[in-house]
């Protein structure tokens, strides 16, 4: 089953323009991860984020956690074409593996 | 460099013969698992393993098998494949496992079976 749910389902926007997308979870988390996923290609990890943290920022990337709210967004900055992907946040189900939600699409323009 | 390698990339088979997808990583990462991904549906683990020769199933193990005979192999197995596993196939490594530690994707492996 799902644990997290990203929001939008799929995002398009220009090249330069920020890009945000939201993740909510069901239960209780340790920890979240997001990770990109170039069109069929393997996922490849972007950020960490543990339960006691709220923000935390990676070059171009910053990530908020609410957990009183069960949520989580991803913020891309000044994007660019080669944003373009799907993302995916990652929760812990229970401490034996990663659980997937169904991911954003994001196209950037140029 | 750190990497996990899957082969092949692409594999189209017939109902009924049996394949095997091979996954290796170079990492030493104790935790290994594989995952399908299907449109709609995300990315849902078949089958996950803690270390050598311990492995246990995930959410959709039903068709696959998979051995752990070495730390850093983790083949899975179809022994009689169906149309319904057509599917594109990851496999992912761990220093341990859950969200704590960052897991490393292979390219994937997408399968047709006819």
């Amino acid at each position: 089953s799902q644990q997290g749910e990203e929001d939008p389902q799929a995002l398009s926007i220009q090249e330069g323009e920020n890009a945000t997308m939201n993740c909510s979870y069901k239960t209780s988390i340790n920890n979240l991860q997001w990770y990109r996923q170039n069109s069929g290609r393997g996922l490849v990890h972007l950020i960490l984020i543990r339960s006691n943290e709220r923000e935390k920022h990676s070059g171009r990337l910053r990530v908020t956690l609410d957990t009183s709210k069960k949520s989580s967004s991803l913020l891309i900055t000044a994007s660019r074409a080669a944003d373009t992907a799907s993302y995916f946040c990652a929760t812990d189900a229970d401490g034996n593996k990663l659980v997937f939600g169904a991911g954003t699409i994001l196209r950037v323009k140029s | 460099e750190a990497q996990v390698t899957q082969n092949p990339r692409y594999l189209i088979t017939v109902t009924g013969k049996k394949l095997t997808v091979t996954c290796s990583q170079n990492m030493n990462h104790e935790y290994m698992s594989w995952y399908r991904q299907d449109p709609g549906l995300g990315l849902r683990q078949i089958y996950y393993s803690m270390n050598v020769e311990v492995t246990d199933k995930g959410d959709v193990p039903e068709g696959y098998k998979v051995s752990r005979k070495e730390k850093r192999n983790f083949p899975l197995i179809l022994e009689s494949p169906s149309p319904n596993q057509t599917s594109l196939y990851f496999c992912a490594s761990s220093l341990y496992p859950g969200v704590g530690a960052e897991a490393f994707f292979g390219q994937g492996t997408r399968l047709t079976v006819v």
